[in-house]
């Protein structure tokens, strides 16, 4: 069975800093990998995927990631926060059409 | 841009009582999914939708849960008998595509169901 684990169950950076949400995924086959996010009050939203070809993705709001197959990992960065990142993101692995979600990370953004 | 609405917002509920989350997906989509989220833990898997049955289901989708699509937009899941351990935050999704080719899910804002 595929997993995932994010570490750090909150993050803190300062506006402008770096934001780096680390993932890690165990899976038997080439995954499809997904980070989303939660804004307080609402649903899930999707921020970039991975599912074949260029292993950095980019998606909205300045994120992006990086499928390192050697590392098993899926990292999300920011070059620079901004204090409307502040939310809960969650790495995601699909098994078989079905999502398998890490514990979640929050992040929040200190002015 | 379309999305995935989801009714009640909020429901309030005594134990043993039944309950119904509705789902409005996306027009267009075919397949269909619940998840759930416990307080504190992670998103779980409930089951996945299409073409009129159920295409997988997790552990905790047993026979007190049952899911519907009564007519041509909606997406229901019922719970028939609440527990305590029912409480939790419910997102529906839903897919254009097959899921299994990493086609990405939309979700709900979610209800967050109590059970007293």
């Amino acid at each position: 069975a595929q997993s995932v684990t994010q570490l750090g169950s909150h993050v803190s950076v300062s506006e402008g800093a770096l934001v780096l949400l680390r993932c890690n995924y165990s899976s038997s086959v080439p995954p499809y990998l997904f980070w989303y996010v939660q804004y307080p009050n609402q649903g899930l939203q999707l921020l970039l995927k991975y599912t074949t070809g260029a292993t950095l993705v980019k998606g909205i709001n300045g994120f992006e990631a990086e499928f390192k197959k050697s590392e098993t990992s899926f990292h999300l960065t920011k070059p620079s926060a901004h204090m409307s990142d502040a939310a809960e993101y969650f790495c995601a692995v699909n098994q078989g059409g079905k999502l398998i979600f890490g514990q979640g990370t929050e992040l929040s953004v200190k002015p | 841009e379309p999305e995935v609405t989801q009714t009640p917002s909020h429901q309030v509920t005594q134990m043993g009582q039944e309950v119904i989350l509705r789902c409005v997906p996306i027009s267009n989509h075919l397949y269909f999914y619940w998840y759930r989220q416990i307080l504190g833990q992670k998103v779980e898997f409930l089951v996945s939708f299409y073409n009129n049955e159920i295409s997988e289901k997790s552990e905790i989708f047993d026979d007190q849960f049952s899911v519907e699509r009564p007519d041509g937009s909606n997406f229901t899941l019922k719970i028939r008998s609440t527990k305590l351990e029912d409480s939790a935050m419910y997102f529906c999704a839903s897919s254009a595509t097959d899921p299994r080719e990493g086609e990405t899910q939309y979700f709900g804002p979610g209800t967050r169901l109590l059970v007293l």
